[in-house]
C-alpha cells in the first residue's frame, strides 16, 4: 500500500516571500501521480498542481511550483510570492497509475499554511 | 462548467433522524466520491460510484448508504447516525481511464452535525 507523509502540522511565511511544503511518498509502483490540494478555512478544496511521475520535468502553475524528485520519492510544493490567500490546508496526495475505475487519492495528513502581513 | 455542488451546505440532525445528502456534477464524469473530512484532517474515502455503480466501500456503517440514480447525481442516504459522524461530507467527481491523468474536483461540502 502506498503511505503519503507531510511531516509539519504548520508553517508560518511572511507576505511576498518563498515557503516550501514538504511531502515524502512511499510506493513500489513506477508510474503514478501526484498532487497538492489546497484547503482555505471554510472553503472548497481545489488541485494546486499535479505531476506525472513518468515526466522528468518539474510542474510549473505561477506561483506554484514543485520539486519532484523520484528516487528519494519526495514532492516538495514551493509557493512563491506568498499572498494572502494563499493560507490554508495543505493536502499532497498520491493516485496510482492504472487504476482505471477505482481511481483512490491516498493523501498526507495535511499542513496548515498561514501567511503573515 | 468545472463545478461539483453539494446540498445542503449544513445539516443538524438527531440521532434517529434520517437525512439525505446531494451531490451534482454536469462536467460528464463518470466516477464520483463520498469523503468524509474532520477537521484539520484529510479527507477519508467513504465511496467510489463508477459508471453509476458501486465499485468501492471503505468498510463504511450500513447507516450510511450511497445511491446513484444516475451519471450526474450522487446522494447518501443517512439513518441512525452517532454524533461521532459529525464531520464534513465532500463530494468529488472525475473522468474514468486508465493511464490518464484525471483530477478529481470537490465540490464545498456539507457539514454535518448529529446531536
Amino acid at each position: 500500500a502506498q503511505t503519503v507523509t507531510q511531516s509539519q502540522p504548520e508553517m508560518s511565511v511572511q507576505e511576498a516571500e518563498t515557503v516550501t511544503l514538504s511531502c515524502t511518498y512511499d510506493t513500489s509502483e513506477s508510474d503514478y501521480y501526484l498532487f497538492w490540494y489546497k484547503q482555505p478555512p471554510s472553503r472548497q478544496m481545489i488541485l494546486v498542481i499535479r505531476q506525472e511521475a513518468y515526466k522528468q520535468q518539474n510542474a510549473t502553475e505561477n506561483r506554484f511550483s514543485v520539486n519532484f524528485q523520484k528516487a528519494a520519492k519526495s514532492f516538495s510544493l514551493k509557493i512563491s510570492d506568498s499572498q494572502l490567500g494563499d493560507a490554508a490546508m495543505y493536502f499532497c496526495a498520491y493516485r496510482s497509475f492504472d487504476t482505471g475505475a477505482n481511481s483512490k487519492l491516498t493523501f498526507g495528513k495535511g499542513i496548515t499554511l498561514s501567511v503573515r502581513p | 462548467d468545472t463545478e461539483v455542488t453539494q446540498t445542503p451546505k449544513h445539516l443538524v440532525m438527531g440521532m434517529t433522524n434520517k437525512k439525505s445528502l446531494k451531490c451534482e456534477q454536469h462536467m460528464g464524469h463518470r466516477a464520483m466520491y463520498w469523503y468524509k473530512q474532520k477537521a484539520k484532517k484529510p479527507p477519508e474515502l467513504m465511496f467510489v460510484y463508477s459508471y453509476e455503480k458501486l465499485s468501492i466501500n471503505e468498510s463504511v456503517p450500513s447507516r450510511f448508504s450511497p445511491e446513484c440514480p444516475n451519471s450526474s447525481l450522487l446522494n447518501l442516504h443517512l439513518h441512525a447516525l452517532q454524533p461521532e459522524d459529525s464531520a464534513l461530507y465532500l463530494c468529488a467527481s472525475s473522468q474514468i481511464g486508465t493511464s490518464e491523468l484525471y483530477e478529481q474536483y470537490f465540490g464545498p461540502g456539507t457539514r454535518l452535525t448529529v446531536t
